[in-house]
């Protein structure tokens, strides 16, 4: 089965400062995907970033960078110089690679989130 | 290239009654999953469709169900339907099954009174 937790329920930043939004995961799946989301008031779920478990790098979206660590299966979402209209809920999910499930991974399974508020 | 749609965007019904939502995934996708959100339960899997065949299901009631069409537009269902089906339902679009992004669309808040 998968886990993903997110321990912080709200963050709060400063308008331009970086923040970092931590999420752990768990898995037995060799191969899998890690993705953020953010969810703005409007409940539309926007897809921000993707880590696959084999890539060497750290992704990196613009403004957004996915600090993955392997060994302690951990795939922080990096926010740098925070936007007002940065405030909204964000998930952390994980989405299987098939495997030995058959496919019955292919499901994302999202953390409860964290609610960030950047302050001017 | 147009995003996900979903319709109707908002729907009010009475307990017992029955509900139709549709996705329309990006054109091109081929894999359609569905997604329930409550304050209390968070982001639950309901089911996978691709290729018009439902190849995953989430731990939800037969009341729950679905079907994908051959351009894999996508309609759940859920009949009689109880106080605390009340959700925001999200349908995501990929373009194929695995590892590939998956894209929401607005989601369909569903108020049961």
């Amino acid at each position: 089965a998968q886990k993903i937790t997110q321990t912080q329920p709200g963050m709060f930043v400063q308008e331009k400062e970086a923040v970092t939004l931590d999420c752990t995961y768990d898995t037995s799946d060799p191969s899998y995907g890690l993705f953020w989301y953010k969810q703005p008031s409007s409940g539309e779920m926007i897809f921000l970033i993707y880590q696959g478990s084999y890539d060497q790098q750290n992704a990196t979206e613009g403004r957004y960078s996915l600090n993955f660590q392997k060994a302690r299966k951990s795939a922080n979402l990096v926010i740098s110089a925070s936007q007002l209209g940065d405030s909204a809920m964000y998930f952390c999910a994980m989405r299987g690679g098939g495997g030995q499930s058959g496919g019955s991974n292919y499901k994302l399974t999202f953390g409860k989130g964290t609610l960030l508020t950047v302050n001017p | 290239k147009a995003g996900v749609t979903q319709t109707p965007r908002y729907l009010i019904k009475t307990r017992g009654q029955q509900v139709t939502l549709s996705c329309s995934p990006i054109s091109g996708h081929r894999s359609v999953s569905w997604y329930q959100q409550t304050p209390g339960q968070g982001l639950q899997f309901l089911f996978e469709y691709f290729s018009e065949t439902q190849r995953n299901k989430g731990n939800f009631p037969g009341r729950f169900s679905g079907r994908q069409f051959s351009n894999s537009r996508s309609e759940m269902n859920v009949s009689t339907l109880e106080l605390g089906d009340s959700a925001l339902y999200l349908c995501a679009s990929s373009f194929n099954r695995g590892l590939n992004e998956q894209f929401f669309g607005p989601g369909t808040r569903l108020t049961v009174l």
